[in-house]
């Protein structure tokens, strides 16, 4: 599996837009790029998934350079309930294959 | 999507004494998986549940330790045995439909051993 790098931590205001970046240089041809996000407390939560260029749902976009080796989480107008852990994972879309969790990005958010 | 519950959502037990975690998943998947997520810590998979067969043990985890069952394709159970201090946790359930659906995980159930 593809070993994810991520920032340990970042730091927001109410209102402003956050950008997450991943490093994933070897990703293989087959992996997808899926973005998980944690409350405290609570089961990590779905955010978007994507193969390569940008995809973007109600809750986030996500930006995959032609190369692949790289992807950005962005999230717009970040309030404080967006405050949580980020996880960046990189596997394959098969069924059989659990999802592997590297550290995470801790964000902040404060008003 | 899949809603996934657990129970106890937290206890506190004995050291020595074993807990079984139920999973319940609200509608049949393929996949089902147990994590573990000491705290401040990521998530590390423990263990896949197979059905009607013996689950599948990730490096450093062990089926007298961790014994899984899964009955069917909405169930499955974690049991944590002869507990330790070390084990305190929390301990989630995660099912996955199938290929190219989404891994949905459960809230978790947090154990203290004391």
């Amino acid at each position: 599996l593809a070993k994810t790098t991520q920032p340990i931590s970042m730091d927001s205001y109410e209102g402003q837009e956050v950008n997450i970046t991943c490093s994933h240089n070897n990703i293989a041809t087959n992996d997808y790029i899926t973005w998980y996000q944690q409350f405290p407390s609570q089961g990590p939560r779905f955010i978007i998934q994507g193969y390569k260029t940008k995809v973007t749902n109600e809750v986030a976009s996500l930006f995959i350079p032609a190369d692949r080796k790289s992807s950005t989480l962005s999230l717009p107008r970040v309030s404080l309930s967006d405050t949580a852990v980020y996880y960046c994972l990189v596997a394959p879309n098969q069924a059989g294959t659990a999802l592997i969790f590297g550290k995470g990005t801790t964000l902040s958010v404060s008003s | 999507s899949a809603v996934i519950s657990q129970k106890p959502s937290r206890d506190i037990c004995q050291r020595g004494t074993s807990l079984t975690i139920q999973c319940q998943v609200d509608s049949q998947v393929t996949m089902m998986f147990w994590y573990r997520q000491q705290p401040g810590q990521s998530l590390t998979l423990i263990a896949t549940a197979n059905q009607g067969s013996e689950a599948t043990y990730e490096s450093g985890f062990v089926i007298d330790k961790f014994p899984i069952s899964r009955p069917n394709l909405t169930f499955s159970t974690l049991t944590v045995s002869n507990m330790s201090p070390e084990d305190s946790s929390i301990y989630l359930c995660s099912a996955r439909g199938g290929r190219g659906e989404t891994q949905y995980f459960g809230p978790g159930t947090r154990l203290l051993v004391l």
